[in-house]
């Protein structure tokens, strides 16, 4: 049961030029929400996150944004960077539960 | 080291035989969980640990995995008779508390089974 989707397996932008990822979850206890980067052959390491009482978090380039009516988040890069090319995974979890639930990952491919 | 470690980083193994993942958490970190990342699909969770206990083990996908963590430190994912589609990356990650938001991943262990 995929409580966590990401639509789109992957994405191409030129460098310089805004990515947008989406991620949308079915779980509307979720109240927090987060993106991990991965790259090949390490961890995932954590990005940002928003907490469902906000609408935008903003953290230099990255900036996620939420609608909780839509059960939709995205996440913005501005500008995309060549060192930007990596799998980002979208993560949802409930306040005080200890599973973070994932997504299918997005692998963005930055275009010099 | 200050991060997660995880061994061994690939593993190939035949259909049947049994294997072990381990994982080292970040000192001091209590909770301690293990997921899955099978090709083309996000990362499934396995089971976590608070301390050495595993109060949630339901994550496990059948009676072939088994986990246990000792000293409130280092845990041992074991697969018996692996089969082809066990094949996978296994993470790990630990976190100061269970209920703490952020995650801190290792680099995973790659099982290929034949």
């Amino acid at each position: 049961d995929q409580q966590v989707k990401q639509n789109s397996p992957s994405l191409s932008v030129q460098e310089g030029r805004i990515s947008i990822l989406n991620c949308d979850y079915t779980n509307s206890m979720f109240d927090y929400f987060l993106w991990y980067k991965k790259y090949p052959a390490e961890g995932p390491t954590f990005l940002i996150s928003i907490s469902s009482i906000k609408d935008k978090n903003e953290d230099g380039r990255f900036t996620v944004f939420l609608n909780k009516s839509a059960k939709h988040l995205s996440l913005h890069i501005v500008p995309s960077q060549p060192g930007d090319s990596a799998v980002y995974f979208c993560a949802a979890k409930v306040t005080n539960d200890y599973k973070l639930s994932f997504g299918a990952g997005t692998t963005v491919t930055v275009r010099a | 080291g200050a991060g997660v470690s995880q061994s061994p980083s690939n593993k190939v193994t035949e259909k049947g035989k049994d294997v072990e993942l381990r994982c080292d958490p970040i000192s001091g970190h209590t909770a301690l969980y293990w997921y899955r990342q099978s090709l083309g699909q996000g990362l499934e969770f396995l089971i976590y640990f608070q301390g050495n206990s595993a109060p949630d083990k339901s994550g496990l996908p059948s009676d072939r995995f088994s986990a246990e963590r000792t000293g409130g430190s280092v845990s041992t994912l074991t697969i018996q008779r692996t089969q082809q589609e066990d094949s996978a990356v296994y993470l790990c990650a630990s976190s100061l508390a269970v209920a703490v938001r952020e995650l801190f991943f290792g680099e995973g262990s790659r099982l290929t089974v034949l």
